[in-house]
């Protein structure tokens, strides 16, 4: 099975700072990488597919990037209801795996 | 509006076994891929399995941990995509997530998702 590694697991910020969370992958997925959004109790938001491509309707502060094993998620200026745990996933092969998660929480 | 909703789920006894659905609407279900994930209290997403679209077979893939325990099954005409758990242990408990399948080319992303319902296992 394919690992994924995020870091940070979690982080303080402020509204209006700019963040970034990273994703490495044991091995090299192309750019078959999925980034998803989760408030509590409720389900996951898919926020960014295939590594760099945003979701319809999410917002245009949110961005992917990277390829092979490492990427990242980047939040340009942190919104009120940015603040969530998120989640990176590979869709490179089965069992597609997800990272633990990174919990953005308000300094 | 796109959306998934799930029902099905509650508290069952080790070794029984639970059905959860998962409805569609607002798209067209029998052209996609569905799948199945699960979040444990307090932990992380698990990938639990998918069904292909009957155009792509209605072949199904699962996970290590589920195999030979759990089917998914799919009856377009209801756009109804179900869960079968069998022989549940009380490590699946977890609230259990349905969500729509985009394939394009190899790559596959998940959205929207539904709810999710809580299933519980405990005797």
């Amino acid at each position: 099975d394919i690992q994924m590694t995020q870091s940070p697991s979690s982080l303080s910020a402020s509204v209006g700072d700019r963040v970034t969370i990273t994703c490495r992958a044991s091995q090299r997925l192309t750019s078959y990488l999925n980034w998803y959004q989760q408030q509590p109790g409720k389900a996951p938001k898919l926020l960014i597919f295939a590594a760099s491509s945003l979701q319809r309707g999410v917002p245009p502060r949110f961005s992917g990037s990277g390829s092979g094993t490492d990427f990242t998620l980047t939040i340009s200026s942190l919104q009120p209801e940015d603040f969530a745990t998120y989640f990176c996933q590979q869709s490179y092969n089965t069992p597609y795996t997800f990272g633990q998660g990174t919990k953005l929480e308000i300094k | 509006e796109v959306q998934l909703v799930e029902s099905g789920g509650g508290l069952v006894k080790p070794g029984r076994s639970l059905r959860v659905s998962c409805t569609g609407s607002g798209f067209t279900f029998g052209a996609y891929a569905m799948s199945w994930f699960r979040q444990a209290p307090g932990k992380g997403l698990e990938w639990v399995g998918f069904i292909r679209s009957k155009a792509n077979g209605g072949t199904t893939e699962y996970a290590a941990s589920v195999k030979g325990r759990f089917t998914i099954s799919r009856d377009d005409s209801k756009r109804i995509a179900y869960l079968q758990m069998n022989s549940l242990k009380t490590e699946d408990t977890a609230v259990y997530y349905c969500a729509r399948q985009t394939v394009y080319a190899v790559d596959n992303w998940f959205d929207p998702w539904g709810q999710g319902t809580l299933v519980s296992v405990s005797s």
